[in-house]
């Protein structure tokens, strides 16, 4: 069945430093989805991707799709300790009513 | 607008017991999909409904059963509860009648700990 993998699974960054999360599929996705869970919290939806290589940006965040649309990378610059959570990509194959979800990436900041 | 309302919040349970979670989503939304959370296996996929209609189901036992009422709200249940199924539930809905081609918008989820 579809797998979306996501590394790494842990990120710990110094305050103002740049990292960058990415998800993997084994097949074409129809779309990608990112979400943040804050500790204690629920997924909160940031942002989708649909096209080949389309490439979106949220202030420190920016957001690519693959060429292929079989990976996809999240990358935040100068990390501020409002971004600490897990990071979740999750993605869907055409056609399809699942949003499979990768395992995350917990991210903890050192000040 | 209110956000997706899951109750209960909390809830413990025997092994062996059953358990109905309920979920209602943002007004206007007609797709619910079930999820649950473990710290070892992340987000994994129990079912989704739209308009009454189970239209994907994920890898969970028959013990796992859901549906969805004409008013979209939906419930959960699991049968003959196991220790394994401790974990947080966590409902989303989305606008989505064609699949999740839009962002989903999650509650707050029920913490469920079985002893």
């Amino acid at each position: 069945g579809q797998q979306v993998m996501q590394i790494p699974q842990y990120q710990h960054v110094q305050e103002g430093e740049d990292f960058t999360t990415y998800c993997n599929s084994s097949t074409t996705l129809s779309n990608i989805q990112w979400y943040k869970q804050r500790p204690g919290g629920h997924p909160v939806f940031l942002i989708q991707l649909v096209k080949s290589g389309e490439v979106k940006k949220q202030k420190r965040l920016t957001f690519q799709f693959g060429e292929a649309k079989k990976n996809s990378s999240l990358h935040i610059t100068a990390t501020q300790t409002t971004d600490v959570g897990t990071y979740f990509c999750a993605g869907t194959l055409s056609n399809d009513y699942k949003l499979s979800f990768g395992a995350g990436t917990t991210v903890t900041v050192r000040a | 607008k209110a956000g997706v309302t899951q109750t209960p919040r909390y809830l413990i349970k025997t092994r062996g017991q059953q358990v109905t979670l309920s979920c209602s989503p943002i007004s206007g939304h007609r797709s619910v999909s079930w999820y649950q959370q473990t710290p070892g296996q992340g987000l994994q996929f129990l079912f989704e409904y739209f308009s009454e209609t189970q239209r994907n189901k994920g890898n969970f036992p028959g013990r796992f059963s859901g549906r969805q009422f004409s008013n979209s709200r939906s419930e959960m249940n699991v049968s003959t509860l196991e220790l394994g199924d401790s974990a947080l539930y966590l409902c989303a809905s989305s606008l989505d009648s064609r699949g999740p081609s839009y962002g989903y918008t999650f509650g707050s989820g029920t913490r469920l700990t079985v002893v």
